[in-house]
C-alpha cells in the first residue's frame, strides 16, 4: 500500500533562513506528488505539483525517485510562510484518482 | 475559480444524533471526497465518489455513510454521532485528470 511520511511534526526556522520540509513516499507505481498548504483559518490549497516543476511563492520541490523523496525547499523563509504543509501522493484506483496525505508539518517562521 | 462550499463552518451535536454535512462544488467535477483532519494524524479519507450514485470507502469509513444524488453535491452522514467523531471535516472535489483536489473551508464538528 502507498504511504507518505513527513518526519517532522513541527519545524521552526528564523526569517531569512533556508527551509526544507521533508517528504518520503512508498508506492509501487509511477508517482505523482503534490504539496498542499493550509494557512491559519484558510482552506487547504495546492502549493505545487511535481509534474509542473514550477516555483510557487519561492518554494520548489524535486522528485527524487531513487530516494523516494519530494522535499519542499525555500532559500529564504518569510513570516507569511508560517502554515501547515502536507505532502500528498496521487494513486489510481476504483475509478478515480485519490490522494494519500502525510500527517503534515507545521512550519513556524520566527521573526 | 473552483468553488467548494460546505453547509456549516461550526456544528455542535449531541451523542446519538444524526448529522448531515453537505458539500457543493460548482466546477462539474466528477470526483468528490470527504476527509477528517485531526492534529497529528493529518487528513484521512472517509469516503469518495467518482460519479453520481457511486461511492467507495476510504481508509476510515466506520460510523459514516455518504450520498451523492447529484453531481455537484456530496453529503456525509453520521447515523449516530459519537464523541470520537469530533473533528474537522473537509470536502474536496477533482477531475480525474489532473487529480488535483480543491478543498472546501471545512466544518468543525463537536459531538457532546
Amino acid at each position: 500500500a502507498q504511504r507518505v511520511t513527513q518526519p517532522e511534526k513541527l519545524l521552526s526556522v528564523f526569517k531569512g533562513a533556508p527551509v526544507e520540509l521533508k517528504c518520503n513516499y512508498s508506492y509501487s507505481g509511477s508517482p505523482e506528488l503534490f504539496w498542499y498548504v493550509q494557512y491559519s483559518r484558510q482552506r487547504l490549497q495546492l502549493l505545487l505539483r511535481h509534474i509542473s516543476r514550477e516555483s510557487i511563492k519561492g518554494f520548489t520541490a524535486d522528485l527524487n525517485k531513487g530516494e523516494t523523496s519530494f522535499h519542499l525547499k525555500k532559500p529564504f523563509a518569510q513570516e507569511e510562510d508560517s502554515a501547515m504543509y502536507y505532502c500528498a501522493l496521487s494513486v489510481s484506483g476504483a475509478g478515480s484518482y485519490q490522494l494519500t496525505f502525510g500527517k503534515g508539518t507545521k512550519l513556524s517562521v520566527i521573526p | 475559480d473552483v468553488k467548494v462550499t460546505q453547509s456549516s463552518r461550526y456544528l455542535v451535536k449531541r451523542t446519538g444524533e444524526k448529522v448531515f454535512l453537505e458539500c457543493v462544488q460548482d466546477m462539474d467535477h466528477e470526483n468528490m471526497f470527504w476527509y477528517r483532519q485531526d492534529p497529528g494524524l493529518g487528513l484521512r479519507l472517509i469516503y469518495f465518489s467518482y460519479d453520481v450514485k457511486m461511492k467507495e470507502k476510504g481508509d476510515i469509513p466506520e460510523g459514516y455513510s455518504v450520498s451523492r444524488e447529484k453531481k455537484e453535491r456530496f453529503s456525509l452522514i453520521l447515523e449516530s454521532a459519537s464523541t470520537n467523531q469530533t473533528s474537522m471535516y473537509l470536502c474536496a472535489s477533482s477531475l480525474s485528470n489532473p487529480p488535483e483536489q480543491f478543498f472546501g473551508p471545512g466544518t468543525r464538528l463537536t459531538v457532546l
